[in-house]
């Protein structure tokens, strides 16, 4: 299994610009989700889905869009890009959002800069 | 609501020392808590969890952590710390919400452990 993946690596884009953060998963996981980490900020939740079809807003969801169409699949999108928006992109994904102390499988992040 | 605490953005300890960083957490519903470590340039990845029975709880690599409900903590410990213990820790926690809705995870600002020689 290839687990949690996400493209790309790294990203430089221009105020303005928009673009799609991809993320996939191949271990037939529920619950998927989109995390920003800044420093001294911890990781904060952007969007999540419980399943294809599904999404909601976390804590900082504005400028950003998300949909489910596939179980495995879960694309961010940045829709008009902002300075405030430069940080790390991680996508995780869990068994069953039901079972709330299941384990978070992380990829491992998009650097993402705005200028 | 829920929240994290985690006291010390940054923690030297020499190796071999005992590894100790602090977690306290707000939660108006009994919390599940977890530990991730993240090393440089990678994705978080599950040290140790708990949900519910055993308060002391043992993960990988050596790490333990006891949940304290009276002191709302669930602090992170290892024995001995060796070099390749450097990284940075976050605490985490969720919980089912008193409508029975699963809570989202809710992590601190991560503390940096530093290993030294």
């Amino acid at each position: 299994n290839a687990g949690v993946t996400q493209t790309p690596k790294f990203q430089v884009l221009k105020t303005g610009q928009s673009m799609t953060l991809q993320c996939a998963q191949d271990m037939n996981h529920e619950y998927m989700s989109w995390y920003r980490q800044d420093p001294g900020m911890g990781l904060r939740l952007i969007h999540y889905s419980v399943g294809a079809g599904i999404t909601d807003q976390g804590e900082v969801p504005n400028g950003y869009n998300v949909s489910r169409s596939t179980t495995e699949d879960f694309p961010l999108r940045l829709l008009s890009a902002a300075p405030s928006q430069t940080s790390v992109y991680f996508c995780a994904s869990s068994y069953s959002y039901r079972g709330v102390g299941n384990e978070q499988f992380f990829g491992p992040g998009t650097r993402l800069t705005v200028l | 609501a829920q929240s994290v605490t985690q006291l010390g953005s940054h923690v030297s300890v020499s190796e071999g020392a005992l590894v100790l960083l602090r977690c306290n957490y707000s939660s108006s519903v009994p919390p599940y808590l977890f530990w991730y470590v993240q090393y440089p340039n990678q994705g978080l990845q599950l040290l140790l969890k708990y949900t519910t029975g055993a308060t002391l709880v043992k993960g990988i690599n050596g790490f333990e952590a006891e949940f304290k409900k009276s002191e709302t903590s669930f602090h992170l410990t290892k024995p001995s710390a060796h070099m390749s213990d450097a990284a940075e820790y976050f605490c985490a926690v969720s919980g089912i919400g008193a409508s029975g809705s699963a809570r989202q995870l809710t992590f601190g600002s991560g503390t940096q452990l530093t290993v030294l020689p």
